[in-house]
């Protein structure tokens, strides 16, 4: 029973679109992230937020936005899909250090 | 720079015997470690951690070892099943430390042949 939801699983978009990744937790988690994966490589952290209103960049950079203006939601925006964002998008929330992540199940993203 | 290495891209172990995934550090401030477990198409799931306090962590087939000295920590899972066959990523985070961000290692890819 997954706690964190990524909407859609599976997304093809073509260049130029605008996209949103949804991500919504009912852990009540102030701190949720952003991760982007590469086939075989790490998860790089693409954004984080500490609660509402808050959001940062992380260690990658990513010309994607973000928001927070709901604890339960962290939205992902790229304003023009491009084939260089074709990656998978992980969403993970945490109640805090020593406690670890719970991460939805990812949107494999491809833009043609 | 990575900060959390796992050297070993696959690891090929028959059923029944001990699997055993290294993971090495290289930021002396790290003081949580974390293993997570990965399906494709799936997102990770968390399997075992441990603190900087201990160096030894045990949870059913799952244990997991931690060397400060050497900046290394080790899962052992035995014995190996089937259904461990997956992608497994060693994390590590630092109390204290930008947004408490873990950092993944580019994971190992554990085969467990019948």
């Amino acid at each position: 029973e997954a706690d964190i939801y990524q909407t859609p699983r599976y997304l093809v978009i073509g260049t130029g679109k605008k996209i949103t990744l949804e991500c919504s937790q009912t852990m009540g988690h102030d701190k949720m992230y952003w991760y982007q994966q590469d086939p075989g490589m790490e998860l790089h952290l693409i954004h984080y937020s500490y609660g509402v209103n808050s959001t940062e960049k992380g260690d990658l950079s990513s010309e994607s936005t973000v928001s927070r203006i709901r604890t339960e939601h962290f939205p992902l925006t790229l304003e023009s899909a491009r084939p260089s964002h074709t990656s998978q998008y992980l969403c993970a929330s945490s109640s805090g250090w020593g406690y670890g992540y719970t991460f939805g199940s990812g949107t494999r993203l491809t833009v043609v | 720079d990575q900060q959390v290495k796992q050297n070993s891209p696959s690891l090929s172990v028959q059923e029944g015997r001990i699997s055993i995934l290294n993971c090495d550090y290289t930021n002396s401030m790290f003081d949580y470690f974390l293993w997570y477990k990965k399906y494709p198409a799936e997102g990770p799931t968390f399997l075992i951690s441990i603190s900087s306090i201990k160096d030894k962590n045990e949870d059913g087939r799952f244990t997991v070892f931690l060397n400060k000295s050497a900046k290394h920590l080790s899962l052992h899972i035995v014995p190996s099943q089937p259904g461990d066959s997956a992608v497994y990523f060693c994390a590590a985070s630092s109390q204290g430390g930008g947004a408490d961000g873990l950092t993944f290692g580019k994971g190992t890819h554990l085969i467990i042949q019948p």
